[in-house]
């Protein structure tokens, strides 16, 4: 497609309950990229697939958080046993490459914990 | 922990006025900056990828220039309209992994 999808687009959880976030990138680009919005202006990088290869995955919190992106599937966030700091919007973008091409992000899914 | 700074934080502009603003980032290291476009309930919007040290890059009324030696980048919006207001961001790149630091953003209300 020709924008970035994530569902749901709220979801809402218990603390100690799993979160799973889907993200479907642009077709035809092979990079994917998670953020977490905690605070009104702030972005979190968090994870980054280059196809379904993990990149770069510094941002990842690791006990509880992993994400995949397998082929012909759309790329999968998840928290293990969330917990309340986990509620933010977590965004997904996608793009064509790294350095000179455009991130495209997607609506957003705003987690809830409580 | 990359230091990305925005300022200012909030600007109020009247109509037809020209704004811009600045991000800081560190001067090594330096892979690419980014400049987001992002209004309230929507997801941010790429405005600029810039590369190279004394890239100038223009959109419509909106401009951008960067100096990676010295590690800033100015946005600039000539004859600011009130579809114009949104946050800008902006996202410094250092690596070919693409991890980017966000700054905080600068608010701009353009008022009729």
């Amino acid at each position: 497609g020709e924008e970035v999808a994530q569902t749901p687009k709220h979801l809402v959880r218990g603390e100690g309950q799993k979160a799973k976030l889907y993200c479907a990138p642009i077709k035809g680009h092979s990079y994917v990229f998670w953020y977490q919005q905690v605070l009104k202006n702030e972005f979190k990088f968090l994870i980054s697939f280059q196809n379904e290869n993990v990149f770069d995955e510094t941002g990842m919190p690791k006990e509880r958080f992993s994400a995949k992106c397998l082929p012909n599937s759309p790329c999968s966030l998840e928290i293990q046993a969330t917990k309340l700091e986990d509620s933010a919007v977590y965004f997904c973008a996608s793009s064509q490459g790294i350095q000179r091409y455009e991130q495209y992000f997607g609506p957003g899914t705003r987690l809830t914990v409580t | 922990i990359l230091n990305v700074e925005q300022s200012p934080q909030s600007l109020h502009v009247q109509e037809g006025d020209s704004t811009n603003f600045t991000c800081s980032f560190p001067s090594s290291n330096f892979y690419a900056l980014h400049w987001y476009r992002w209004e309230t309930a929507k997801s941010p919007e790429a405005l600029f990828v810039m590369t190279l040290n004394g890239d100038e890059k223009k959109k419509g009324r909106i401009s951008a220039t960067l100096n990676t030696k010295e590690g800033y980048s100015y946005l600039y919006i000539k004859g600011s309209q009130p579809e114009d207001s949104a946050t800008y961001l902006c996202a410094f790149i250092n690596t070919n992994a693409g991890k980017s630091t966000f700054g905080d953003g600068t608010t701009l209300t353009v008022k009729p």
